[in-house]
């Protein structure tokens, strides 16, 4: 049950786009399409951005945008705004288990 | 509105005991699975443990297996988490979560659970 690999960080400015990896295994990721990425703010609890690869939650914005491809997820964010600073964690199936990745923080220039 | 609310956390000594709970409302407990989740100070989302919406089926992740146990009363609406043998790596704030990674995955605002001597 290791955890899936994502960068620490990365940056952009406002209006940018920048993409976050999620690298898992073969038992993983590459075997289920039950990605999830999620959004924490500090103190916050996380907030869904993404579910099964690439479906968008009500209410969360087009900006954000989900793809696979092998063993590798990803994390879009285009239009970069402040609002969206915040650690990115991205989140697999695994069969008798879930596994998380270490987390991104993503900040705004 | 939905809510989740988690209890039964604080400070318990290596070795200790303690019991989590987390009250659920404004949805139909008994439809989902549920799923503990942690988080130790300034690091990462560390799944620890799954429930059926039945209970039937029950998963945990090899850092608490032996240790922890999961389970839920429907008919009280909760949702408990037994956790044994504590060890300072289990110092997190401990999230309780409906359904996590589909369309109606919802969370708590977590408590948090220190061990220390």
């Amino acid at each position: 049950q290791s955890a899936l690999t994502q960068p620490a960080s990365v940056s952009g400015s406002p209006g940018q786009s920048i993409t976050i990896s999620c690298t898992g295994t073969s038992s993983d990721v590459g075997s289920y399409n039950l990605v999830s990425w999620y959004q924490q703010h500090p103190g916050k609890a996380p907030k869904l951005m993404i579910y099964e690869v690439s479906k968008r939650p009500s209410g969360v914005s087009n900006r954000f945008s989900g793809s696979k491809s092998g063993n590798t997820a990803s994390l879009t964010i285009s239009g970069l705004q402040a609002e969206d600073e915040a650690d990115y964690y991205c989140c697999s199936y695994a069969g008798r288990h879930v596994v998380f990745g270490g987390g991104t923080k993503l900040t705004v220039l | 509105q939905v809510q989740l609310v988690e209890s039964g956390g604080g400070l318990v000594k290596p070795g200790g005991s303690l019991r989590l709970s987390c009250a659920a409302s404004g949805f139909t407990f008994s439809d989902y699975y549920m799923s503990w989740i942690r988080q130790a100070p300034g690091k990462g989302l560390e799944w620890v443990s799954y429930i059926s919406s039945s209970g039937s089926t029950i998963y945990y992740a090899d850092s608490v297996k032996g240790r922890f146990t999961i389970s839920r009363d429907n008919a009280k609406n909760s949702l408990y988490l037994q956790m044994n043998s504590l060890r300072a790596e289990d110092t997190a704030v401990y999230y309780c979560a409906r359904d996590i990674g589909s369309p109606d995955d919802y969370w708590g605002q977590g408590t948090l659970v220190t061990v220390s001597s």
